[in-house]
């Protein structure tokens, strides 16, 4: 079956980095999606990789490993306003979009 | 409108009741898609629609229906409505084949 790990929450602290891993074990492989989803909103896209290594947009970053079927979401000088959950999910050969549960990130001052 | 609009917002609904969620897009985007969205559960797919005319079905689309008459619509009835279908549905549209949604802003529904 098709599968979408990351963890269920984090904590982090304002100013500091924190890093979202995600596993994935997916029929086919068209791409890697981080989305940003705040409590009672819809989820807003972040990022997309597709080949192996580190994508920069500003304060945010996203990472593949296709070989290892790893991604991660790096977040940057945290700010309050990056309170939310932080959705991964994958593209199938099908071309459909397979979600991983989402991991509630909850940024501390 | 702006982007895709959902509605309602928020409703709730005796059980074997009918309800269609009504959702529409301005962005003239090919790709339509429904999802449920329930607490520790990733986005599931109920049904979706490649282009005007032409609808799929999702991983969970038992109880629901979808019909895509032209660009812009994409509503999702419940035919007769169940307590498992309290949940908040997310309306999403895409070019084709990318995997960048734009969502609406979710209808959030409970059977009672």
């Amino acid at each position: 079956g098709q599968n979408i790990d990351q963890p269920t929450e984090m904590t982090a602290t304002e100013g500091a980095i924190v890093q979202i891993n995600c596993t994935y074990q997916t029929s086919g492989f068209n791409g890697l999606f981080w989305y940003q989803q705040h409590a009672g909103e819809a989820p807003t896209f972040l990022s997309y990789n597709v080949l192996d290594g580190l994508e920069e947009k500003g304060r945010f970053s996203s990472f593949l490993s296709r070989s290892k079927g790893y991604s991660y979401l790096l977040l940057k000088e945290l700010q309050m306003k990056d309170s939310a959950s932080y959705l991964c999910a994958v593209m199938d050969s099908n071309y459909q979009l397979i979600w991983g549960a989402g991991t509630k990130l909850i940024i501390k001052p | 409108i702006a982007g895709i609009t959902q509605a309602p917002t928020s409703q709730i609904l005796a059980a074997g009741r009918r309800m269609t969620l009504r959702c529409t897009q301005d962005m003239r985007h090919n790709a339509m898609y429904w999802y449920r969205q329930d607490l520790g559960l990733g986005l599931r797919l109920i049904h979706y629609s490649n282009t005007a005319g032409t609808t799929g079905k999702g991983e969970v689309p038992d109880g629901y229906s979808v019909s895509r008459a032209n660009t812009d619509d994409f509503p999702l009835t419940l035919a007769s409505a169940v307590p498992s279908q309290t949940s908040v549905y997310f309306c999403a549209s895409s070019g084709d084949n990318t995997g960048e949604l734009f969502f609406g802003e979710g209808s959030r529904l409970t059977v009672l």
